[in-house]
């Protein structure tokens, strides 16, 4: 079952923070988070694995609860390179691909 | 190795033709996925292989679609008889992991290949 990330579009000013969100009805073993500029493929940004990890990239970050079975992805000081689409992609117990969200297009400007 | 080739990168093909794509994954990368992408939709999961064999193929291909990894190799995705529906981009990734039954892991995605059925 496809995850729902919300919201569907933010746009910010370089510099700004934004959290993306990322939910499921169904109980997750791990969240994927990657991110797709225009025309270009998806890249991978990180793995939780359940646990409620946090982790962190630069100045991007996530968390994992498994309880709620959500994530969040936490962009701290945005920068003009972090504008792109953001997908996060949810894997179950016994399940061994990712199911992707319809994604959150991030813009920022200068 | 520069990354997961994808070819060709666009296709445009007349409403029930055959095509065929292929992905060459990271070399040293023994699972291989295929996906599925439209405008504004994240990749929908079609099959994945784990070696040269193929663990699951999604309960919304039809039976023209077919992909094969040949000695764990490259990978082929055939679609048949194309229907204006199948526009979409296909990616391919790539991953390694050590056992066939254990979660995704990290995915290295091709450029994709866009079709266009006319």
């Amino acid at each position: 079952q496809q995850p729902v990330q919300s919201p569907q579009a933010v746009i910010l000013r370089e510099g700004e923070d934004a959290v993306i969100n990322c939910s499921s009805s169904k109980a997750l073993y791990s969240v994927h988070w990657y991110r797709q500029k225009h025309g270009e493929a998806p890249v991978f940004l990180m793995i939780l694995l359940k646990g409620g990890e946090q982790k962190g990239h630069d100045k991007i970050s996530a968390s994992f609860n498994e309880k709620k079975q959500q994530s969040s992805l936490y962009l701290t000081a945005s920068q003009l390179s972090y504008s792109g689409t953001y997908f996060c992609g949810t894997e179950g117990g016994s399940n061994y691909k990712l199911t992707f969200g319809k994604g959150t297009l991030l813009t920022v400007n200068p | 190795d520069t990354g997961v080739s994808q070819d060709p990168r666009h296709k445009i093909t007349k409403r029930g033709q055959n095509v065929t794509f292929r992905c060459d994954p990271i070399s040293e990368h023994n699972r291989l996925y295929w996906y599925r992408q439209t405008l504004g939709q994240g990749p929908e999961f079609l099959t994945y292989f784990q070696n040269e064999a193929q663990l699951e193929k999604s309960r919304l291909l039809s039976d023209r679609f077919s992909a094969e990894r040949p000695k764990g190799s490259f990978s082929t995705l055939e679609i048949q008889r194309t229907e204006q529906g199948d526009s979409a981009m296909y990616l391919c990734a790539s991953s390694f992991r050590k056992r066939a039954r254990t979660n995704t892991g990290e995915l290295f995605f091709g450029e994709g290949s866009r079709l266009t059925v006319l």
